[in-house]
C-alpha cells in the first residue's frame, strides 16, 4: 500500500526565515496531496493542497511543490512567524489504497524562534 | 467546509469499559472517517464509515473492538470497547463531502485516558 515519509521530524528556524518540509510517497497513482497544520491540543487544519496535474501552488506565505517523477512534494513557508509554530502533516490519496483515503506522513514539529 | 461537532471532548475511563464517541456534521456527507492519534504521533485511519453499509476497517483494527455506526448522512459513532491503557489516545472523526479533491475536515477530537 501507500507509504508516506516526511522529513525532518523537527525543524527550528528564526523568525523571518523560510522553512521547508519534504514528503515522499510510494504509490505513483496517488493524485492529491494535502498539508495539515496542527497546533497543540487542536484539530488538524488544511492549509494547502495540490493535485497531480499541477506542479506548484501558492497561497500567500505558503507554497507546495510536487515532483511526480520523483514522487515527492514539499511545503514551503516564507517569512515565518511565531504563529507558524505547530506540527505539520503531509498526506497522499487517490492511489491504490482508495480514492478518498488519506495516508499521512509522520509529522514535522516546526518551531519559529522569535 | 463542513462543521463537525464531536463529543465528548475528553474522558477518563476504567479499563474493561466502553466509550462511544459521537460526530455530528452540519451537512450531508458521503464518507466519514475515524482516526486515532497517539500522543506525539501521526494520524492512523481506523475505519471508513459509509451510510447504509458496514464500516471498512484498516489493518490492525477490528469491528469487535471498534464498532462503528452510520445511521444517516450527518452522524456517526465510534465505540472503543473493552478498553485497556493502550487505547489511551486522541480519536478524531473526519469527513469528505464527496466533492472531488476537497480536503478533509476534522472534528475537534476526543482525548481518551484509560486507567
Amino acid at each position: 500500500g501507500e507509504n508516506v515519509e516526511q522529513h525532518p521530524s523537527t525543524l527550528s528556524v528564526q523568525e523571518g526565515d523560510s522553512a521547508v518540509i519534504k514528503c515522499t510517497y510510494s504509490d505513483s497513482a496517488s493524485n492529491y496531496f494535502p498539508w495539515y497544520k496542527q497546533e497543540l491540543g487542536k484539530r488538524p487544519q488544511l492549509i494547502i493542497d495540490i493535485r497531480s496535474n499541477v506542479g506548484e501552488k501558492k497561497d500567500q506565505r505558503i507554497a507546495v511543490t510536487l515532483n511526480k517523477t520523483a514522487k515527492h512534494f514539499s511545503l514551503h513557508i516564507t517569512e515565518t512567524q511565531p504563529e507558524d509554530s505547530a506540527v505539520y502533516f503531509c498526506a497522499a490519496s487517490g492511489g491504490a489504497s482508495g480514492t478518498y483515503k488519506y495516508i499521512f506522513g509522520t509529522g514535522t514539529r516546526l518551531k519559529v524562534l522569535a | 467546509s463542513a462543521v463537525i461537532s464531536q463529543k465528548p471532548s475528553r474522558d477518563i475511563c476504567q479499563r474493561g469499559t466502553s466509550l462511544t464517541i459521537q460526530c455530528q456534521v452540519d451537512s450531508q456527507v458521503t464518507m466519514m472517517f475515524w482516526y486515532r492519534q497517539q500522543p506525539g504521533q501521526s494520524l492512523t485511519l481506523i475505519a471508513t464509515a459509509n451510510q447504509g453499509s458496514e464500516a471498512t476497517y484498516e489493518s490492525g483494527f477490528v469491528i469487535d473492538k471498534f464498532p462503528i455506526s452510520r445511521p444517516n448522512l450527518t452522524f456517526s459513532t465510534l465505540t472503543v470497547s473493552n478498553m485497556s491503557p493502550e487505547d489511551s489516545s486522541i480519536y478524531l472523526c473526519s469527513v469528505d463531502t464527496g466533492v472531488t479533491n476537497y480536503g478533509y475536515t476534522f472534528g475537534s477530537g476526543t482525548r481518551l485516558t484509560v486507567v
